[in-house]
């Protein structure tokens, strides 16, 4: 399995433009999670899927934030308008099904650095 | 809120030397704690996990050690390679239905040949 596919890799874009952040998770993952990070802040998680459906989106910073996963083997992070302070890379990874009282391992993928200028 | 922190955020070792990363946790309630190790240009790749019932877990030139009575954890690399490069994560974790990952500020570790 070639991993957690994200793309693109980079992204430049202007105040005010529309940008769509895209994201392959592992065949047969379960969790899809989609996270920011910046310098300031660390890793953060802005949300997550199970089964295609969002579960958790209390991190997804504002309005402007949305993510979409319309089929098991694919998922986008768009922000529309974005804003200077978006600027960071945006990670997406996947994992197994949890077991109860237990956890499976994410796998992240390279990641997008974003920046808007 | 609940946090996970670092207390140092550079290390440099020479290359061959041991290397000893903590990491401070707040929430008692975690199960799981897992060190992340991330290299330029790349996402977060699993090392090593303990549980919350564990003191002591070892793996391939690492070691992580838990003490729930200070709430700390640490990361042990032995005979520290240039391959070792990288920004360290330690995270934790309260198991569920939603496994909450919850990362630490990240320590970087800088390899002197």
């Amino acid at each position: 399995d070639a991993g957690v596919i994200q793309s693109p890799r980079h992204e430049v874009t202007e105040m005010g433009q529309e940008v769509t952040l895209r994201c392959k998770p592992i065949s047969g993952h379960d969790y899809l999670f989609w996270y920011r990070q910046t310098m300031m802040r660390g890793l953060e998680l802005l949300i997550y899927f199970n089964n295609n459906v969002p579960i958790d989106d209390s991190g997804m910073p504002e309005d402007r934030f949305s993510a979409k996963m319309p089929n098991a083997s694919f998922s986008t992070l768009k922000i529309q308008p974005s804003e200077p302070r978006d600027s960071a890379v945006y990670f997406c990874a996947s994992s197994l099904i949890v077991v109860a009282g237990g956890y499976n391992e994410q796998f992240f993928g390279p990641g997008t650095r974003l920046t808007v200028l | 809120g609940e946090s996970v922190g670092l207390h140092l955020p550079t290390l440099s070792v020479q290359e061959g030397d041991n290397s000893i990363i903590n990491c401070a946790y707040s929430n008692s309630a975690s199960d799981y704690f897992i060190w992340y190790k991330q290299e330029s240009g790349k996402g977060p790749q699993f090392i090593i996990d303990i549980r919350s019932n564990m003191d002591k877990r070892q793996g391939q030139r690492v070691t992580v050690l838990l003490n729930k009575t200070v709430k700390h954890l640490s990361l042990q690399i032995a005979a520290t390679q240039p391959g070792d490069s990288a920004v360290y994560f330690c995270a934790e974790i309260v198991s569920g239905g939603y496994q909450k990952v919850t990362f630490g500020t990240g320590t970087k570790l800088q390899v002197i040949p």
